[in-house]
């Protein structure tokens, strides 16, 4: 079914970047659809953004859109997102999942992004 | 890019039937077959329950079942066990390649 590790997470001021990765590995990745879903604590589930398997195809939640960019390495089954211009709200557990037939799994455990000054 | 809208809760005993809706527009349940349902035990990774409306994937328990007539979507879980006492998430495609997620649905097993 595979595997998918997240890290990257972190403390980080309001304005500030940080990188997060997932690190992939029982599945073809480079064939794969690959999303980032979010959760704050105690609440739900929030998808933030999707990219096709070679790239080409990136989309993003209105909430995050200008200030977020997802990306991917293939070589070295890796998926990004790159958080700029972070906000309090931002504040989540952050996931990435591989998607089939509009279906999300795996997930990683994820990677926590604590927003505060 | 509106939540899609569930029950904040839903319960049942033992053996019983319990069946969680999930509401949205006819830019997104209601337009595409690619609505599909999570297990969320807190603490642990969300697990794929259903997928394109009715599928299970391997794995899952024959005793969990999606349905879909018009903007809204179920989830139906036959013969309650303890062990299915968690959240639930809906999720469908939303058009221009993004998704959008329930607000969750938290299921006790009485």
């Amino acid at each position: 079914e595979g595997q998918l590790v997240e890290s990257g997470g972190g403390l980080v001021q309001p304005g500030g970047s940080l990188r997060l990765s997932c690190a992939v590995s029982g599945f073809t990745f480079s064939n794969s659809w690959m999303n980032w879903v979010r959760q704050a604590p105690g609440k739900g589930l929030v998808w933030v953004s999707r990219i096709g398997p070679d790239g080409t195809v990136r989309s993003y939640a209105d909430s995050v859109k200008g200030r977020f960019t997802i990306s991917r390495d293939n070589a070295k089954n890796t998926l990004y997102l790159q958080l700029n211009s972070v906000r309090a709200e931002d504040t989540a557990l952050f996931h990435c999942v591989r998607e089939l037939s509009g279906g999300f799994g795996p997930w990683g455990q994820g990677t926590l992004v604590t927003v505060s000054s | 890019q509106s939540a899609l809208t569930q029950p904040p809760s839903a319960s049942g005993s033992p053996g019983q039937s319990v069946t969680i809706s999930c509401t949205g527009t006819s830019s997104d349940v209601g337009a595409y077959n690619f609505v599909s349902w999570y297990q969320h035990h807190p603490g642990k990774a969300p697990r794929l329950m259903i997928y394109e409306v009715t599928k299970g994937p391997s794995g899952v328990p024959d005793r969990f079942s999606g349905s879909k007539s018009g903007n809204t979507a179920s989830l139906t879980v036959s013969g309650l066990q303890a062990e299915d006492e968690a959240d639930y998430y809906c999720s469908s495609y939303a058009g221009s390649n993004t998704f959008v997620f329930g607000g969750g649905t938290k299921l006790t097993v009485l």
